[in-house]
């Protein structure tokens, strides 16, 4: 069974620091992909980040950045030098990529991130 | 090039009453899904349509169902409405004909509030 686990409820931080949202994943299968999303408090989930099971390269995106191990089934994401704006909930989710197009996306539960000015 | 779209924004029911939310997909979408995201969760899957078809359907009861039309837009219906069925309801579309299954575009969300 597919299981994404964000252990982390709320973190808040200070600006400027920088924070690191940890996510374990459970799947049997060899190809999934990988995902994280913001939500804002107007509610739309705004797509960061996809990586597939393939590619274990870590990913840096300005202040974002990511860190897939497969090893340890996991999949972090550090904001680096926070800013009051990156708060947000953050949702970590996996799909595995099946025969047909858009298999289902299965969510942690989030993380609620807030940056203190 | 409009993303997805739902309608209405806010919602509110009675219990036992019945609702439809409608969903029209991003620009050359033709797969819609559906999701439920109780306050303080994360999304969870309902159905997916495609085809005008359902394709896949996650653990929720039958009292909720959809439609895919011709134009690829989608409903969803919920009988017999309780007030666990208050949440976040967020439509998601994606491309089965263009192979980029992965990518799934969300919309806004519907607000339901059952009372």
């Amino acid at each position: 069974a597919q299981k994404v686990t964000q252990a982390q409820t709320e973190i808040s931080v200070v600006e400027k620091e920088d924070v690191t949202l940890d996510c374990v994943y459970e799947t049997r299968d060899t190809t999934y992909y990988l995902f994280w999303y913001k939500q804002p408090p107007s509610g739309e989930l705004v797509f960061l980040i996809r990586r597939n099971s393939f590619d274990e390269q870590n990913e840096i995106s300005g202040r974002y950045s990511w860190n897939f191990q497969k090893s340890t089934s996991s999949f972090n994401f550090t904001i680096t030098a926070s800013q009051v704006v990156d708060s947000a909930v953050y949702f970590c989710a996996l799909s595995e990529a099946g025969y047909s197009s858009a298999s289902k996306i299965i969510f942690g539960s989030g993380t609620r991130l807030s940056i203190r000015p | 090039d409009a993303g997805v779209t739902q309608s209405p924004t806010h919602l509110i029911k009675t219990r036992g009453q019945q609702v439809t939310l409608r969903c029209s997909p991003k620009s050359g979408h033709d797969t819609v899904s559906w999701y439920q995201q109780a306050l303080g969760q994360g999304p969870q899957f309902i159905f997916q349509y495609y085809e005008e078809e359902e394709r896949q359907r996650g653990n929720f009861p039958d009292r909720f169902s959809g439609h895919q039309f011709p134009n690829y837009s989608s409903e969803l219906n919920v009988n017999a409405l309780l007030l666990g069925d208050s949440a976040l309801y967020l439509c998601a579309s994606s491309s089965e004909l263009a192979g980029t299954f992965y990518e799934q575009y969300f919309g806004p969300g519907t607000r339901l509030t059952v009372t």
